[in-house]
């Protein structure tokens, strides 16, 4: 079973929409990262949250933690071409490893 | 050096066949993870090492995958009798703590098991 569950799997919207995605947990969190990934790249960090109810803003990019340390949300703004890519929740691991969700893949049309 | 070096960027397998997988960490980083990725979605966790130690193995399949961490040489990832469910993107990423740190990732290996 996946220690983070990722919702949705696949979202595809056109340019300028808003979206969501989420992570969540039955496990508590000491933090939380996201990445994304481009075709062909590995995947690079956007944020770390640390906080219970932490919300970090990166351009058009809003990263919230939950107050239980349990989950996770990316909201995009006005998305854009650019922002298409795999985005990936990733935590603490039972064996204390870094453990990766199975991610959202996004595609903004143009 | 200053990125995560994978190599080889392809490698392809016939059925059975032994691969072989390199990842040099970024100088200075402690600490070396392996992931498979199947179908551009899932990662699966296989390995991490703090230095040339096992730190946790418990996403190795035991019987055929086995990965080591040696001083002064690239990290690498083998697979004896490759099978075509092995075929993947395996990914390496090294970091300077294992929490609450960046993890740097490398290109990724496309093994493909024919």
């Amino acid at each position: 079973t996946q220690l983070l569950e990722q919702s949705p799997q696949f979202l595809s919207i056109q340019e300028g929409e808003n979206l969501t995605v989420y992570c969540n947990s039955s496990s508590v969190f000491s933090s939380l990262q996201w990445y994304r990934q481009e075709p062909g790249e590995g995947p690079v960090l956007l944020v770390t949250v640390v906080t219970g109810g932490e919300v970090k803003k990166l351009k058009r990019l809003t990263f919230q933690f939950g107050d239980a340390r349990k989950d996770s949300s990316l909201h995009i703004t006005a998305a854009q071409p650019g922002d298409t890519g795999l985005y990936l929740c990733a935590g603490e691991g039972n064996n204390n490893d870094m453990r990766f969700g199975a991610g959202t893949r996004l595609t903004v049309k143009p | 050096g200053e990125e995560v070096a994978q190599t080889p960027k392809h490698l392809v397998r016939g059925e059975g066949q032994k691969a072989k997988l390199y990842c040099a960490p970024i100088k200075g980083h402690s600490y070396v993870f392996w992931y498979q990725q199947v179908l551009k979605n899932e990662f699966k966790f296989l390995i991490s090492f703090q230095n040339e130690n096992v730190f946790d193995e418990t996403g190795m399949p035991k019987e055929r995958f086995s990965a080591k961490c040696l001083p002064n040489s690239p990290c690498s990832l083998e697979i004896q009798a490759t099978k075509l469910e092995d075929s993947a993107v395996y990914f390496c990423a090294s970091s300077q703590g294992r929490l609450n740190t960046e993890a740097f990732f490398g290109q990724g290996t496309r093994l493909t098991v024919v």
